[in-house]
């Protein structure tokens, strides 16, 4: 079955330290990855994604992504965080069975304290 | 580019009455929808997909008679909650896609059952 996981509920780094929030997947065949970013009452923002090429993925707001197959990664990073990145991040995978739906992760709220 | 919107965005209704939510994709044409239910500090849950002109394709335990989908154009999709109750109540997310392109996610609707 197609899942992925987000370890981790919450993550908090202080502003200007780098930050990562974890994820990992479990697809068979080649997967396509997402990352989205949730504020309070709002709808997902997409971040970045992984379909195919180098393994690590620029995306917007200075967020990137590695991809890793061997250890089914796919982990979100800046190098800086700021307060404003403050949010709920999910993880997604693109099922291989239908490629219209996406699985979620159950999400990682990321806090930036200054 | 590549906007979706959601109407209302914050809705209260007795239990026993319909409730109808509107997702409209503002500057494509969306060959695609999608309707995504999120409980609080939980990940979304796909509940169903619909293509213009088709009848919607529902998840595995989702009421279709409950949730009644329409997808009657290219830029509008919309979903009635029948006979709601208070168990009903979440944030209703929609998103949109044309072709194969990334879903676009509108900005979410709270209903609220009383």
């Amino acid at each position: 079955a197609q899942s992925v996981a987000q370890p981790e509920d919450q993550v908090k780094v202080a502003e200007g330290n780098p930050l990562t929030v974890k994820c990992t997947y479990s697809v068979s065949g080649n997967p396509y990855l997402f990352w989205y970013v949730q504020y309070p009452n709002r709808g997902l923002q997409f971040l970045l994604k992984y379909i195919t090429g180098d393994n690590l993925v620029k995306g917007s707001y200075g967020f990137e992504a590695e991809f890793n197959k061997s250890q089914t990664s796919f982990h979100l990073k800046k190098p800086s965080a700021l307060v404003s990145d403050s949010a709920l991040y999910f993880c997604a995978v693109r099922a291989v069975y239908n490629t219209d739906k996406l699985i979620f992760g159950t999400g990682t709220r990321l806090q930036v304290f200054p | 580019g590549a906007v979706v919107s959601q109407h209302p965005s914050r809705v209260i209704c007795k239990s026993g009455t319909s409730v109808k939510i509107e997702c409209r994709s503002l500057d494509f044409q969306a060959t695609t929808m999608f309707w995504y239910r999120q409980f609080p500090k939980q990940s979304l849950m796909l509940m169903a997909t619909s293509n213009e002109g088709s009848k919607a394709t529902y998840e595995q335990g989702v009421e279709k008679d409950k949730f009644l989908i329409n997808h009657a154009s290219l830029t509008l999709s919309t979903l009635t909650v029948t006979s709601a109750h208070p168990e009903d109540s979440s944030f209703y997310i929609c998103s949109a896609r044309t072709g194969q392109s990334e879903q676009y996610f509108g900005p979410g609707t709270r209903l609220t059952v009383t």
